[in-house]
């Protein structure tokens, strides 16, 4: 079964630092583009980073820029996301996402559950 | 960065109705557009990708068209578990960027 589930999501601190995983299963991890989006409280979906499969590509969203950091273990079957200098307004939940074709960026075909991180003092 | 729009915000329909929900792309993306569905609580799920094209094990009452700047969602004959928020999501550069939802509740 093809399968994402992350972890490490929590209460964090303005300011502060958190690190996310997503274990991927199912599926050839290392040929796909990885994604993660995030979606704050009662709002809609917000794209924030995406990695090729060879990890020689990332991209941002500029509201995470600089802060945020996308990685990924091939090794592994994982994905993270390093989340620094956190904000209020960064205060989601975080989906881990699978582009849809190797290569490609034109969809995301398989989601994680989600993992929230609050960010609150 | 490519701003996405969706018609209406929501919209209330009725078992069996057809339902379309409209996106617009403040750019020409040709055909690089997604339509998700989200539940309350649940992850997305992919409908439909590259404007048209019906993602595997989604029912055939989905379907989508337009391109460039114009996109629709159809559904053809909505049913119990339609009933959810839409997303379009464009994929032509990044960033990439999603339209604001459109809600699908009971009428």
């Amino acid at each position: 079964e093809v399968q994402l589930v992350e972890s490490g999501g929590g209460l964090v601190q303005p300011g502060g630092s958190l690190r996310l995983s997503c274990a991927a299963s199912g599926f050839t991890f290392s040929i796909y583009a990885m994604s993660w989006v995030r979606q704050a409280p009662g709002e809609g979906l917000e794209w924030v980073s995406a990695i090729s499969g060879s990890a020689e590509r990332t991209y941002y969203a500029d509201s995470v820029k600089g802060r945020f950091t996308i990685s990924r273990d091939n090794s592994k079957n994982t994905l993270y996301q390093q989340m620094n200098s956190l904000r209020a307004e960064d205060t989601a939940v975080y989906y881990c996402a699978k582009l849809r074709a190797s290569g490609s960026y034109d969809a995301f075909d398989i989601w994680g559950q989600g993992t929230m991180v609050t960010v609150s003092s | 960065d490519i701003q996405m729009t969706q018609s209406p915000s929501s919209v209330s329909a009725s078992v069996g109705d057809r339902v379309t929900i409209t996106c617009r792309a403040s750019q020409g993306i040709s055909r690089w557009l997604a339509w998700y569905q989200q539940k309350p609580g649940k992850a997305p799920k992919l409908l439909i990708y590259a404007a048209s094209s019906l993602q595997s094990g989604v029912p055939s009452r989905f379907s989508g068209s337009g391109s460039e700047t114009d996109f629709t969602l159809t559904i053809s004959s909505l049913q119990p578990e339609d009933f959810a928020t839409y997303y379009c999501q464009q994929a032509n550069s990044f960033p990439l960027t999603f339209g604001p939802g459109t809600k699908v509740d009971i009428k």
